[in-house]
């Protein structure tokens, strides 16, 4: 059985930092590996996907990488900004169905 | 362009009473999804459907019923429902994963807070 460990449960840095977001799963065969972010009281919004062959995805300040063999992704932010508190959720897609990590709640102080 | 909208995004009701989630897509998805959210345990798949007319159960089914007449629309019922069923439901809908699939992620709606007294 999949299953997603994210850690830390939270984290809080200063504005302007770079910071890393870790994602653990437990079985390598996957079809892709997804990170989304969910603001309070909204749905999750799809920041990146990295597909089961690939081995990151960027995308403006964000980076993400995928290693099958030991089971780890990791989101990497570039100059946080307040607006990108929010929690990060480190999702796995398998055959039928998505498996999620119970996300990294992240606050950017100004 | 409006995704997917769920409906209604707040209700609380008492045990026992039913009630039915509505959630709607505009994108032509095959696959429509139901998730509950609950603190400390990420979202977890209640049911699902792989086109119109279909359902599958996902890991906690059990108290839940759906039904998926037209491919657009995907519903959720609580017969009678209990304390234990307080939670925040997403629906959300996707390509089928296979091929294509794969490389698009799922859309997800606002949600709905639930509340069971």
């Amino acid at each position: 059985k999949q299953e997603v460990t994210q850690i830390p449960a939270a984290l809080s840095v200063p504005e302007g930092e770079n910071l890393v977001l870790n994602c653990s799963f437990t079985d390598s065969a996957i079809y892709n590996l997804q990170w989304f972010r969910q603001d309070p009281g909204k749905g999750l919004t799809s920041l990146l996907l990295i597909q089961s062959s690939q081995r990151e995805q960027t995308s403006g300040r964000l980076n993400a990488s995928l290693d099958k063999s030991s089971g780890r992704s990791t989101l990497y932010i570039a100059a946080s900004q307040p607006g990108d508190s929010a929690t990060y959720l480190c999702v796995i897609q398998g055959a039928q169905k998505l498996v999620f990590g119970q996300g990294t709640r992240l606050t950017i102080n100004p | 362009n409006a995704g997917v909208t769920q409906t209604p995004k707040f209700r609380v009701l008492k045990t026992g009473q039913s009630m039915t989630l509505l959630c709607a897509q505009d994108m032509n998805h095959e696959y429509m999804y139901w998730y509950r959210q609950d603190p400390g345990m990420g979202l977890r798949l209640i049911h699902y459907s792989v086109g119109e007319g279909t359902t599958a159960k996902g890991e906690v089914p059990d108290g839940y019923n759906v039904s998926r007449l037209k491919k657009q629309n995907f519903l959720l019922g609580l017969e009678s429902a209990a304390p234990s069923q307080t939670s925040v439901y997403f629906c959300a809908s996707s390509l089928p994963p296979a091929g294509q699939g794969f490389r698009k992620p799922q859309h997800f709606g606002d949600g709905t807070r639930l509340s069971i007294l």
